[in-house]
């Protein structure tokens, strides 16, 4: 139990452009989602806490108007990089926790290439 | 908010020996300590975990301590293998329904 999938697993795309990120939790109910960002031979950087019918809580120099963020369902959650540039170029990680137990759950994550 | 210290960032044994990494956490009421193992391009994979009210446990080859008024957790691999080498990472999480807290990481490198 507790699959997190994410779609889709890698993407390239134009600068300029935007890209839409989903994440699931396939069986079980997450009222809080997170999103992580990590640049090669780094750690995973929150980005932003997601809870499910509220708007999303940045972390410290993460743009929000940048990076959209909604959790429109208990299973659902998505990002969205709005005029991406090749600096945006990363590997985007979703996590989600179900009620009551510690562990969070990572999805397979996303990587992204802005050219 | 949370801050994690990991050290050290590269790590070198022969096989069989043992390896240890160690990490500093600056928020008092964090309460749970995961150690996490992650291979190049997937998702991190946790491998043990410690509460704050256990001090030590241990899982096959893996251990970790945590020391509450030092603030600080260690991660032990004995009998390291080369399967074993990876980063892996330490994380914190203070209040409940807060995310982890991840430290730099420490990529551990076993020779054959």
């Amino acid at each position: 139990g507790a699959v997190v999938s994410q779609h889709p697993s890698w993407v390239i795309c134009k600068s300029g452009t935007s890209v839409k990120i989903e994440c699931r939790s396939l069986d079980f109910q997450a009222t809080t989602m997170f999103w992580y960002r990590q640049f090669p031979k780094q750690s995973l950087m929150l980005m932003a806490t997601s809870n499910e019918g509220s708007k999303a809580t940045y972390e410290q120099g993460v743009e929000k108007d940048k990076f959209l963020i909604n959790h429109a369902s208990l299973t659902l959650s998505t990002l969205t990089v709005t005029s991406a540039h090749p600096e945006d170029s990363s590997f985007y990680i979703c996590s989600a926790r179900p009620p009551g137990p510690d562990e969070q759950y990572f999805g397979p994550g996303t990587r992204l290439t802005v050219t | 908010g949370e801050n994690v210290e990991q050290h050290p960032s590269t790590l070198s044994v022969q096989e069989g020996d043992s390896a240890v990494i160690k990490c500093t956490y600056s928020d008092s009421a964090s309460n749970y300590f995961p150690w996490y193992k992650q291979e190049l391009g997937k998702r991190p994979q946790l491998i043990i975990d410690i509460r704050s009210n256990v001090g030590e446990k241990k899982d096959q080859r893996i251990a970790v301590t945590l020391n509450k008024t030092a603030k600080h957790f260690s991660l032990h691999i004995t009998e390291t293998q080369p399967e074993d080498s990876a980063v892996y990472f330490c994380a914190a999480r203070g209040e409940a329904g807060t995310a982890l807290i991840f430290g730099k990481g420490t990529t551990l490198s076993v020779s054959s």
